[in-house]
């Protein structure tokens, strides 16, 4: 099961770009990384997902270098409704392993402020 | 689409009582279920994953017989929580998955206080 490692907090400014990165130094080959959000008592909601590379959707846009080690989460001008905990995910999103995906880290923190 | 609720969203009871949680895929038949609990400024810890029809799976330290799960349908799992102590106070979440997909979708939350 891969580990992952992110920044405890992060701090930033209405209509900044923010990249949390997520450091997963043991991600095998089936692996996927996932991001997800979440609010003071809410449940996480999905925000993007990718395997290599780069995803980019409505939200939010993943960078993942060429080894994988690593990956970036990277939200356009943020505004204050984005302050929540913004949680990495590593594992095998393959039906049968389907419990590698439900590890939660630590999460980042982020504050965003006026 | 993908919508999973929890049934309550927040619940006081006396210590010593029991408690059940309703966790309802409200559009999509979800054959995985997965049950979490959070304490404040804490990540998501997994306890268990449900599938409809079949017993629970645990994860090691959560006790099978403290925390009761039932996924009698493809769209309710109920986790109850036995004789509830305060320490069993937290935030429960679930979350379900559906037969053709890796993504989990997840519930609310349910907040439990044990007075």
């Amino acid at each position: 099961l891969a580990k992952t490692t992110q920044p405890i907090s992060m701090d930033s400014y209405e209509g900044q770009e923010v990249n949390i990165t997520c450091s997963h130094n043991n991600i095998a080959t089936n692996d996927y990384i996932t991001w997800y959000q979440q609010f003071p008592s809410q449940g996480p909601r999905f925000i993007i997902q990718g395997y290599k590379t780069k995803v980019t959707n409505e939200v939010a846009s993943l960078f993942i270098p060429a080894d994988r080690k690593s990956s970036t989460l990277s939200l356009p001008r943020v505004s204050l409704s984005d302050t929540a905990v913004y949680y990495c995910l590593v594992g095998d999103s393959t039906l049968n392993n389907a419990g590698n995906m439900l590890t939660f880290g630590g999460g980042t923190r982020l504050m965003v402020k006026p | 689409g993908a919508v999973v609720s929890q049934h309550p969203s927040w619940v006081i009871c006396k210590s010593g009582t029991s408690v059940k949680i309703e966790c309802r895929s409200l559009d999509f038949q979800a054959t995985t279920m997965f049950w979490y609990r959070q304490f404040p400024k804490q990540s998501l810890m997994l306890m268990a994953t449900s599938n409809e029809g079949s017993k629970a799976t645990y994860e090691q330290g959560v006790e099978k017989d403290k925390f009761l799960i039932n996924h009698a349908s493809l769209t309710l799992s109920t986790l109850t929580v036995t004789s509830a102590h305060p320490e069993d106070s937290s935030f429960y979440i679930c979350s379900a998955q559906q037969p053709s997909s890796y993504e989990q979708y997840f519930g609310p939350g349910t907040r439990l206080t044990v007075t």
